[in-house]
């Protein structure tokens, strides 16, 4: 099956600094790689996705891109802000339609 | 996008009891499933509930401890049998549209003691 590894586990970035998670994938035939934000006590949030026939996707202050050659995605935050505080996810999903997921990363945004 | 909602939202249980978690879909949804969440860990896929069929489960994981049912296609729940303290958990429920997005609900905080 698909072997998803997220790095790193925890990440402490200045208020208005740029955070970066970086996720490899095992399986080449993933084709859809979505990025969750899971606050405490609440379920995960999809934020952005990226297919694999893209290599780059943007919204606001949230990048993804994929490399399909290496088998490596990342997700950029950029002016992070005190609310970006959370839980984020990386997976990767197969044509059979279920996401593998990454062991997650902690990040804490420093006011 | 598909709004999720699970009933109860967290519950304390003694052990050898069950618990029936509900999810419901604000719109119809292609597939369905049932995740666990361990504190500080990941999501851990416990099975695909079909419509009107039998779910498909994952290696660890069998009916008789997590029976699962899916009678309409926005509507599924998932019982946990039996339980003992190592069933204290997150468990969600995830959904995909027709585009194939896969999102979650609020999740159930269950603590068996």
């Amino acid at each position: 099956g698909e072997n998803v590894e997220q790095h790193p586990s925890t990440l402490s970035v200045q208020e208005g600094d740029s955070a970066v998670i970086k996720c490899t994938y095992s399986d080449s035939a993933s084709n859809y790689f979505p990025w969750y934000k899971q606050e405490l006590g609440k379920g995960p949030q999809l934020i952005i996705d990226i297919r694999s026939n893209v290599g780059e996707k943007k919204d606001q202050r949230i990048a993804v891109t994929l490399n399909k050659t290496a088998k490596h995605f990342s997700l950029h935050i950029t002016e992070t802000q005190p609310e970006d505080s959370a839980v984020y996810f990386c997976a990767a999903r197969v044509n059979d339609y279920k996401l593998s997921f990454g062991a997650g990363t902690t990040v804490t945004v420093r006011a | 996008s598909a709004v999720i909602s699970q009933k109860p939202s967290r519950d304390i249980c003694q052990r050898g009891t069950s618990l029936t978690i509900q999810c419901q879909v604000d719109s119809q949804v292609t597939m369905m499933f049932w995740y666990r969440q361990q504190p500080g860990q990941s999501l851990t896929l416990i099975a695909t509930a079909n419509q009107g069929s039998e779910a498909t489960y994952e290696s660890g994981f069998v009916i008789d401890k997590f029976p699962i049912s899916r009678p309409n296609l926005t509507f599924s729940t998932l019982t946990v049998s039996n339980m003992s303290p190592e069933d204290s958990s997150i468990y969600l429920c995830s959904a995909t549209d027709r585009g194939l997005t896969q999102y979650f609900g609020p999740g159930t905080r269950l603590l068996v003691l």
